[in-house]
């Protein structure tokens, strides 16, 4: 069955450290993958997506995810944390059916930043 | 502004009082969609609609009815609410009719308790 697994449920990083969430996928082809970010209260916002072509996709807030084929990978990284991402961040993969198309989440990773 | 809205954003009612929920876009899109969120299960879709002519069951549909009777329109009716369909509903909606080749733009969320 098609999934989308993201390991780590909670991470903690010190503001001005780099970021990596992980984010696997179980599909036959590739899919279509996403990065939505969900700050306290709020709704989901895009912050990158990745569709064909180059695997390193650059996304809004300083974000970028390297899609790696061979492991089934997406994942978002950033070179240096802010206070304010601290937020719950989803990986979604969309899925091309005969019937309707699917948008499928990972569980969320809640990211905390320590000063 | 571009948005997606949801009424109402917090609702407390009691098992089996039927309840709506109330999804409005103003940005023409063709397609929408309710999600539930649940802790430690990520975003589940509940229904999805392709067009106002397709409408169709996701992940989750039990205990949901959805109309998509005009565009910017599309409704989440509880008609017996239950406890374990408390959580936080989301609606979100893309351009074009496929749901996954485009961004979607989800609303601020609706959080249910079902006594």
């Amino acid at each position: 069955a098609q999934s989308v697994t993201q390991p780590d449920i909670h991470i903690t990083v010190s503001e001005g450290a780099s970021l990596e969430l992980r984010c696997n996928y179980s599909y036959g082809a590739t899919p279509y993958l996403f990065w939505y970010v969900q700050s306290p209260g709020q709704g989901l916002q895009l912050l990158l997506k990745y569709f064909s072509g180059d695997t390193l996709v650059q996304g809004i807030k300083g974000f970028e995810a390297e899609f790696k084929r061979s492991q089934s990978s997406f994942n978002l990284r950033k070179p240096s944390v802010h206070w304010s991402d601290a937020a719950e961040y989803f990986c979604a993969v969309g899925l091309l059916m005969e019937y309707g198309n699917k948008l499928v989440f990972g569980a969320g990773t809640i990211l905390r930043v320590k000063s | 502004e571009a948005q997606v809205t949801q009424n109402p954003r917090y609702l407390i009612t009691v098992t089996g009082k039927k309840l709506t929920v109330t999804c409005s876009q103003n940005m023409n899109h063709e397609y929408m969609s309710w999600y539930r969120q649940d802790p430690g299960l990520g975003l589940r879709q509940i229904y999805y609609s392709m067009n106002v002519e397709v409408t169709d069951k996701g992940d989750v549909p039990e205990g949901y009815k959805v109309s998509r009777k005009e565009k910017r329109n599309f409704p989440l009716i509880l008609e017996s609410p239950s406890p374990n369909q408390t959580s936080l509903y989301f609606c979100a909606s893309s351009p074009g009719t496929s749901g996954i080749t485009d961004t979607q733009y989800f609303g601020p969320g609706t959080r249910l308790t079902v006594l």
